[in-house]
């Protein structure tokens, strides 16, 4: 089975910090994804990346970079947290940029900024 | 700006009762998922429908996409309270695969 692990289930951090979320897959996936999930809104997309040491913008990438640096590693960065990126933040990974297979999710970090 | 509306966002029944949930868009797809999440999970995929009109069926879930490929539904036959959970539509756009999410359905079966 593919296993996406993020590193923290629960964060909470201060107005100003940087922040780093961090997630790991095994299965040699070429992309990585990340998104952040609020009520009512369901999940959009902050980055993702399909190569190692490439990234793209997704649709909200504005208060975030990202980094991979190695294959199976994508890590979030929030360069100076603001209450708003209050968050559950999911990592996700797939081998198939076509899309048609499945993205694979980490169970998620609940991010909050104080 | 959104592009897949999902309908409706909550739906509370009682067990061994039907319902449909929506997916709508006025873009194309070239294929949708719908992934089902339960809480302190991540997103878990049920079915990927790909042809314009393709009807699956996954025990007593039934999906459609709409010829046009526009559009798709999920529907329960006879839900029982292991059904609960939050229900999200993803368009995949072009051949990019990256998706694009509806607001999801959190469905809550009382037994």
């Amino acid at each position: 089975d593919v296993k996406v692990t993020q590193s923290s289930r629960y964060l909470v951090k201060r107005t100003g910090e940087k922040v780093f979320l961090e997630c790991v897959q095994d299965m040699d996936h070429e992309n990585m994804f990340w998104y952040r999930q609020d009520p009512g809104l369901g999940l959009r997309l902050i980055y993702f990346s399909y190569d190692v040491k490439m990234k793209e913008k997704g649709d909200i990438p504005e208060g975030y970079s990202v980094s991979r640096e190695k294959k199976e590693r994508f890590s979030l960065i929030l360069e100076s947290a603001s209450t708003n990126q209050t968050s559950m933040y999911l990592c996700a990974s797939s081998g198939d940029r076509g899309g048609n297979q499945p993205q694979h999710f980490g169970d998620g970090t609940r991010l909050s900024i104080l | 700006t959104q592009l897949l509306e999902q309908s409706p966002q909550f739906l509370s029944i009682q067990e061994g009762e039907n319902l449909t949930v929506y997916c709508n868009s006025s873009s194309v797809f070239s294929s949708l998922q719908w992934y089902r999440q339960e809480p302190g999970e991540g997103p878990v995929l049920l079915v990927t429908v790909v042809t314009g009109g393709e009807v699956k069926k996954l025990k007593r879930l039934t999906f459609q996409f709409g010829d046009a490929r526009k559009d798709s539904s999920l529907h329960i036959t006879a839900a029982q309270p292991g059904d609960t959970g939050l229900y999200l539509c993803a368009g995949v756009r072009g051949n990019t695969g990256k998706l694009i999410f509806g607001q999801g359905t959190t469905l809550q079966v009382k037994p």
